[in-house]
């Protein structure tokens, strides 16, 4: 079955740099690929998704890759703030639409220092 | 739009006991999903409701969860008996997915957190 795979587990940066957080999915037939922010004691929140036939996306301070050869993806938040800081979730789609199942990952807790 | 709700927010519970969750899922959502977040993990899916049916419940553990979604609105996920292991947030999350076709994006509501003592 699919297996996601996130790095780093912790992250810390200082206001305004980026962040940059990775993940790698084993199944070829993944065709899309949600990012989720988790702040403490809430559900995750969808802040950006990409479908596989798009390289990267972008949405304000928020963008994501996908190398379909290599089976990465990644988010990159530019300018950070500490409003950003949270626990970040990659998540794949293994079954082409099939189901619209997700497998996530482990995922980055983002410490963003003021 | 109203957002995913779930309740209660918190129970506690000795093991053996038995509770049950609650989710209503966004207006309009075909596609509802029950999800178990252990601490320092990502969300692990349990079932997957298309309407009232199951679509996916390959990780659910049948000898002590259930759930149902009857009517294709509201759903219940249960616990009984509840073994320490359970200890963890179940989150519940719809889609406007109808099935066979392009990916839509999941919702989160913001869970309830399991404690066994």
């Amino acid at each position: 079955g699919e297996n996601v795979e996130q790095h780093p587990s912790t992250l810390s940066v200082q206001e305004g740099d980026s962040a940059v957080i990775k993940c790698t999915y084993s199944d070829s037939a993944s065709n899309y690929f949600p990012w989720y922010k988790q702040e403490l004691g809430k559900g995750p929140q969808l802040i950006i998704d990409i479908r596989s036939n798009v390289g990267e996306k972008k949405d304000q301070r928020i963008a994501v890759t996908l190398n379909k050869t290599a089976k990465h993806f990644s988010l990159h938040i530019t300018e950070t703030q500490p409003e950003d800081s949270a626990v970040y979730f990659c998540a794949a789609s293994p079954d082409g639409g099939a189901t619209n199942k997700l497998i996530f990952g482990t995922g980055t807790l983002l410490a963003v220092q003021p | 739009e109203a957002g995913v709700a779930q309740s209660p927010r918190y129970k506690i519970i000795e093991k053996r006991q038995s509770v049950a969750f609650w989710c209503n899922p966004i207006s309009g959502h075909a596609t509802l999903y029950w999800y178990q977040q252990i601490l320092g993990q990502g969300p692990k899916l349990l079932i997957q409701f298309q309407n009232n049916g199951v679509v996916d419940d390959s990780q659910l553990p049948k000898d002590r969860f259930s759930a149902e979604r009857l009517k294709g609105v509201d759903s219940t996920l249960k616990i009984q008996p509840a073994k320490l292991e359970d200890s963890a947030v179940y989150l519940c999350a719809s889609s406007s997915y109808r099935g066979g076709g392009s990916n839509q994006p999941q919702h989160f509501g913001d869970g309830t957190r399991l404690s066994i003592l």
